[in-house]
């Protein structure tokens, strides 16, 4: 069965830093491209960034770009963000979601973990 | 990159079609078929409900589906269900190599 579990949200100031997980099980985690997608408390889904197989490919959003690193441990079965210099806008839930290698949509998500900018 | 635009509501009553729309640009929805659909239910994680503008997951039922016509994408529910309301978002691969949502739709079951 996959299962995605992101862990490592909570309570940061802002202009703080913050580093969210995801542990992948089930599934052959190092064949899959990889998402962060996140909303904010009453709002609609914002994708964040994307990672390929081997990291050879990165991609952010506009409003992340600059501040959140992507990156991941294949050995480890691992998908992680760093994000940095935060914003209360970047208060949200934050999913991890596994890429469809049949094209660019997510198939598998996990249960998300909430993210609180806030002094 | 903006949210691509969908109805903020769309209700109908049980057994009834409904068609929600999801408009972009030629850069992103009217520029591949990269268009798909999530189902989110309260305080839950979405679901994949439809992929490739109109190819269905396993799994998903076939009341489901859905199509593309120039820069507009819509889904279709057929003999609406109490168990469809939710909220449904569309999203798209973009030329920029990210991806982009949509607003959202709240589907009523009347």
């Amino acid at each position: 069965e996959v299962q995605l579990v992101e862990s490592g949200g909570g309570l940061v100031k802002p202009g703080g830093s913050l580093r969210l997980s995801c542990a992948a099980s089930g599934f052959t985690f190092s064949s899959y491209s990889m998402n962060w997608v996140r909303q904010a408390p009453g709002k609609g889904l914002e994708w964040v960034s994307s990672i390929s197989s081997s990291s050879s490919y990165i991609y952010y959003a506009d409003s992340v770009k600059g501040r959140f690193t992507i990156s991941r441990d294949n050995a480890k079965n691992s998908l992680y963000l760093q994000m940095n210099s935060l914003r209360a806008e970047d208060t949200a839930v934050y999913y991890c979601a596994r890429e469809d290698p049949r094209g660019f949509h997510f198939d598998y998500w996990g249960q998300g973990t909430l993210v609180t900018v806030s002094s | 990159q903006s949210a691509l635009t969908q109805p903020a509501s769309v209700s109908g009553s049980p057994g009834q079609s409904i068609t929600i729309s999801c408009t972009g640009t030629s850069s992103d929805v009217g520029g591949y078929n990269y268009v798909s659909w999530y189902q989110q239910h309260p305080g839950k994680a979405p679901k994949l409900m439809i992929y490739d503008v109109s190819n269905r997951p396993s799994g998903v039922s076939n009341r489901f589906s859905g199509s593309k016509s120039g820069n507009t994408a819509s889904l279709t529910i057929s003999g609406l269900q109490a168990e469809d309301e939710a909220d449904y978002y569309c999203s798209s691969y973009t030329s920029s190599s990210t991806l982009v949502f949509g607003t959202g739709t709240k589907v009523t079951v009347l």
